[in-house]
């Protein structure tokens, strides 16, 4: 069965630092992979995905992904983390036998501390 | 161009009644998808439609249901409430490109059951 997996609850880093919000992922065949941020009391806003190419993925507000096939990962990352960043961030991976609905990963927290 | 759009934004009903979300979806797009979001359960998919059409449900009881409208605008109903219906229920939409679309989530409604 297709699923994903978020190991951190949380992350903390400090503003300016790099982050990484770490996600592994199990599909059958080839994965479409996706990451949303959810900020309190609000929906989930779309940063990125892969489909196929390049395995480093460039999406909003400066985050990007690599895809790492051997290792069946997609970290999320920011060379420099702002405080505004502190939301839930969620990866998700297409499951192909339920059409085209999104598994989620439990989510991670993620706090910058100024 | 506007999102997703969900009313009420709020819902507190009594167990045993029913309640009636609504959604509306970005402009163009046909597919709608419901997801629930219950705390310490994460984010899970309900129900799929296309087209007017139901394509694919999630592991809910028959109790969730819903429909899609000609104008491609969707409700969910949620009968005989029970208290663990209490989450937030989000609406997603988007073109169907073969499983590589992106899915633009609206900002939910929060159920309450008391």
């Amino acid at each position: 069965a297709q699923s994903v997996a978020q190991p951190e609850d949380q992350v903390n880093v400090a503003e300016g630092n790099p982050l990484t919000v770490k996600c592994t992922y199990s599909v059958s065949g080839n994965p479409y992979l996706f990451w949303y941020v959810q900020y309190p009391n609000r929906g989930l806003q779309f940063l990125l995905k892969y489909i196929t190419g390049d395995n480093l993925v460039k999406g909003s507000y400066g985050f990007e992904a690599e895809f790492n096939k051997s290792q069946t990962s997609f970290h999320l990352k920011k060379p420099s983390a702002l405080v505004s960043d502190s939301a839930l961030y969620f990866c998700a991976v297409r499951d192909p036998q339920a059409g085209t609905a999104l598994i989620f990963g439990k989510g991670t927290t993620l706090s910058v501390s100024s | 161009e506007a999102g997703v759009t969900q009313s009420p934004t709020h819902l507190i009903k009594t167990r045993g009644q029913q309640a009636t979300l609504r959604c509306s979806p970005i402009s163009g797009h046909t597919s709608v998808y419901w997801y629930q979001q219950a705390l310490g359960l994460g984010l899970q998919f309900l129900l799929w439609y296309d087209e007017g059409e139901e394509r694919n449900r999630g592991n809910f009881p028959p109790r969730f249901s819903g429909r899609q409208f000609p104008n491609y605008s969707s409700e969910l109903n949620v009968n005989a409430l029970e208290l663990e219906d209490s989450a937030l229920y989000l609406c997603a939409s988007s073109l169907v490109l073969g499983g590589q679309e992106t899915q633009y989530f609206g900002p939910g409604t929060r159920l309450l059951v008391l």
